[in-house]
C-alpha cells in the first residue's frame, strides 16, 4: 500500500526566504507526481504535476523535482510571500488516476 | 483550467438525516469523478470512484451502503451519506476528470464541509 508522507508538518519564515517541501513516498511505481496548494477550508489547486520520466517542472517561483528511485519529490519556493501560506499537499497516482496523498505541510510567511 | 463546483458548501444536520452532496463539472463532461474525505489535520482520502451510468467504485473500509454515489448525467455525480452519524463529519471534496486534457488533470471542487449534530 502506498504511503505518502510529508516533512515537515508545519513550516513558518520570514518573507523573501527561498524554501523547501519534502514528500516521500514508498512505492516507486508511480505514474505522476503532483503539488497542490489548499487554503484553510477550501479546495485543492494544483500547482505543478511531474510525470515519472521527468525530473522536475517548474511554474514561475515553484520548482518540483522528482527522485523516482528514491521515492522522493521536493518543492521549492522562491522568494516567498504572505500569499503563499497555505497547506501544501503532494499526491502519486499510481496509473490509475487515484491519488494517494501526503499528509501536508502547513506554511506559514511571515510578514 | 476547467472548473467543478460543489453544493452545498457547508451543511450541519441531526444524527440519523441524510445529506447529498452535490457535484458538477460545469465547463466540461466528466464520465470520471472521484470522492475524498479529509477529516480535521488529516490528509484527503480516496473515498469511491463515480463513472458515469454505471455503478460506483469504493475504496476499502469505505461502506457503499452508507455512501450512496449516484453519476447519472456527464456533469453530475452526488454523494448521499444515509443515517448520518457525528463521526461523518468531515470535509469531502470531489474531482472530475477533463477528458479534452491529459488523462491525469484532474479538478477539484471547493469542498462541502458536513457537520452532524
Amino acid at each position: 500500500k502506498q504511503e505518502v508522507t510529508q516533512i515537515p508538518a508545519a513550516l513558518s519564515v520570514p518573507e523573501g526566504e527561498n524554501l523547501v517541501l519534502n514528500c516521500s513516498f514508498t512505492d516507486s511505481a508511480i505514474y505522476n507526481l503532483q503539488w497542490f496548494r489548499q487554503d484553510p477550508g477550501k479546495g485543492l489547486t494544483s500547482l505543478l504535476l511531474i510525470q515519472s520520466s521527468q525530473r522536475e517542472q517548474t511554474s514561475g517561483r515553484l520548482n518540483a523535482s522528482l527522485d523516482k528511485s528514491s521515492g522522493r519529490s521536493t518543492l521549492y519556493i522562491a522568494a516567498s510571500q504572505p500569499g503563499d501560506s497555505a497547506t501544501y499537499l503532494c499526491a502519486v497516482d499510481p496509473g490509475n488516476e487515484k491519488l494517494t496523498f501526503g499528509t501536508g505541510t502547513r506554511l506559514t510567511i511571515i510578514p | 483550467g476547467a472548473v467543478v463546483s460543489q453544493h452545498p458548501s457547508w451543511v450541519i444536520c441531526k444524527s440519523g438525516t441524510s445529506v447529498k452532496i452535490e457535484c458538477r463539472s460545469l465547463d466540461f463532461q466528466a464520465t470520471t469523478m472521484f470522492w475524498y474525505r479529509q477529516f480535521p489535520k488529516q490528509s484527503l482520502m480516496l473515498m469511491a470512484t463515480s463513472n458515469e451510468g454505471s455503478k460506483a467504485t469504493y475504496e476499502q473500509g469505505v461502506e457503499k451502503d452508507k455512501f450512496l454515489i449516484n453519476h447519472a448525467s456527464l456533469t453530475l455525480s452526488t454523494l448521499t451519506v444515509t443515517s448520518a452519524h457525528p463521526e461523518d463529519s468531515s470535509f469531502y471534496i470531489c474531482s472530475a476528470l477533463d477528458p479534452r486534457e491529459h488523462q491525469e488533470t484532474q479538478y477539484f471542487g471547493p469542498g462541502t464541509r458536513l457537520l452532524v449534530l
